[in-house]
């Protein structure tokens, strides 16, 4: 298995409603990522887990929690989202902190 | 602080060969890498250079490497109208799990 798979691959979500997306990866890999992305934007990070704990958040709001249940789930819990995070939301997962990302194909939220 | 440059656009002519520059800073970079993007789809991985290496060859693929420039470039031979997406360069370095992309160059590629 040499896939990230994400889930839902379309989300449409209130104001007040709290959702959750998920990201799953079989390849043994010890560091998975969140990243946001903006359309003819590059992706911008989010967070990195390194060995399940959290080793960056960069400044995001805190309407977007992740998790890490074990070394190949990794959730984003969002809750009270404004329509500007509206995005295309891409998992990735690494062997080490700095080689052979893979990442899945992503979940495009929007908020209405 | 680490930046990766790209020009936003190109436009080819099919059977033509593209060239897609970059540029990046951060001389710690420890593998520089071309992901392809096609409309409403996530990130494909092309290709990928060791930065000890001055050149990879990948099929229609070639990416050269400068290292004393900060420079490297990929070589699509051949170009298609299916090669027509977003081309993002990026680089990491080991230093905390992060992935560095350029803003990508849209290409075009005319029959």
């Amino acid at each position: 298995d040499t896939e990230v798979t994400q889930t839902p691959k379309h989300l449409v979500m209130g104001m007040t409603n709290k959702k959750s997306l998920k990201c799953e990866q079989h390849m043994g890999h010890r560091a998975m990522y969140w990243y946001k992305q903006k359309a003819k934007k590059p992706p911008e990070l989010m967070f990195v887990y390194s060995y399940e704990k959290l080793s960056i958040n960069e400044s995001v709001p805190s309407r977007f929690s992740p998790e890490c249940p074990n070394s190949s789930l990794l959730n984003l819990h969002l809750h009270a989202l404004q329509p500007e995070d509206s995005a295309l939301y891409l998992c990735a997962s690494s062997q080490d902190d700095s080689y052979g990302y893979t990442f899945g194909s992503g979940t495009r939220l929007t908020v209405v | 602080g680490e930046d990766v440059e790209q020009s936003l656009f190109l436009s080819v002519r099919e059977g033509d060969s593209s060239v897609i520059n970059c540029t990046y800073t951060d001389s710690s970079s420890t593998y520089l890498y071309w992901y392809k993007q096609e409309p409403g789809a996530g990130l494909q991985l092309l290709t990928y250079i060791f930065s000890n290496m001055d050149m990879k060859q990948d099929q229609r693929l070639t990416v050269l490497l400068n290292k004393k420039d900060k420079h490297l470039s990929l070589r699509i031979a051949d170009t298609q109208t299916g090669d027509s997406a977003i081309y993002f360069c990026a680089e990491s370095s080991h230093q905390g799990g992060k992935l560095i992309f350029g803003q990508g160059t849209e290409l075009s590629v005319k029959p």
